[in-house]
């Protein structure tokens, strides 16, 4: 059973265009929400992330948008590069608990 | 540069063979994981390590053991190698709970085809 739910799959974008990947979690104990990048051949890479005391994170052209009632959060990425390309991963985390989401791959066309 | 290194990229064994995965981080992080990708699973944690010598299953642990002698070094068994354990092997390290948000640092992986 997935504690951590990613859509969608798979996800197309033209380049400038804003990219939106949306997850759900279950466990209200869950207190950190990263979002990890993986490039094909490398490990996955800590994005950016958020504590569920704020609602919004915004780092450059990534913004994590956060809602506790709905037990719900959201990776935008604005103006969308094609170097942008590549699978994210939205995970939850309580203590050294951490679940991942099935991962959404991005690809960017210029 | 903080690093977590993996002994092989890619590992070609065959169905019976007892297979080691080994993984180095040089960060003195206290906790360390070993999980597998899938593509529509994402990353599942195998076995996780917050102490030498110590280690907690994690969601998929049959067929897998693990080893932790040194601080730094975290191992993955494969002790009778069978072919749905063909995947991306992934190693990740973490500071001890409550240290800035748990980042975890993850290995470049290692892909494991057992035929």
């Amino acid at each position: 059973q997935q504690q951590v739910k990613q859509s969608p799959q798979s996800l197309i974008v033209q380049k400038g265009g804003i990219s939106i990947i949306n997850c759900a979690y279950e466990n209200t104990a869950f207190d950190y929400f990263p979002w990890y990048q993986q490039f094909p051949g490398k490990g996955p890479a800590l994005l950016i992330a958020i504590r569920p005391d704020v609602s919004e994170k915004k780092e450059g052209r990534f913004t994590i948008s956060f809602n506790k009632s709905a037990k719900q959060f959201s990776l935008h990425i604005m103006d969308s590069q094609p170097g942008d390309s590549a699978t994210y991963f939205c995970a939850a985390s309580f203590t050294n608990d951490m679940r991942f989401g099935a991962g959404t791959r991005l690809t960017v066309k210029p | 540069d903080v690093k977590v290194t993996q002994s092989s990229r890619y590992l070609v064994k065959r169905t019976g063979e007892k297979v080691f995965l080994e993984c180095v981080q040089d960060m003195d992080h206290e906790n360390m994981f070993w999980y597998r990708q899938d593509p529509g699973l994402g990353l599942r944690l195998i076995y996780f390590s917050y102490d030498v010598k110590m280690k907690e299953k994690g969601d998929i642990p049959e067929g897998y053991s693990v080893s932790r002698e040194k601080k730094e070094r975290f191992s993955l068994i494969l002790e009778s190698a069978s072919t749905n354990q063909t995947s991306m092997y992934l190693c990740a390290s973490s500071r001890l709970q409550g240290a800035r948000y748990n980042e975890q640092f993850f290995g470049p992986g290692t892909r494991l085809t057992v035929l």
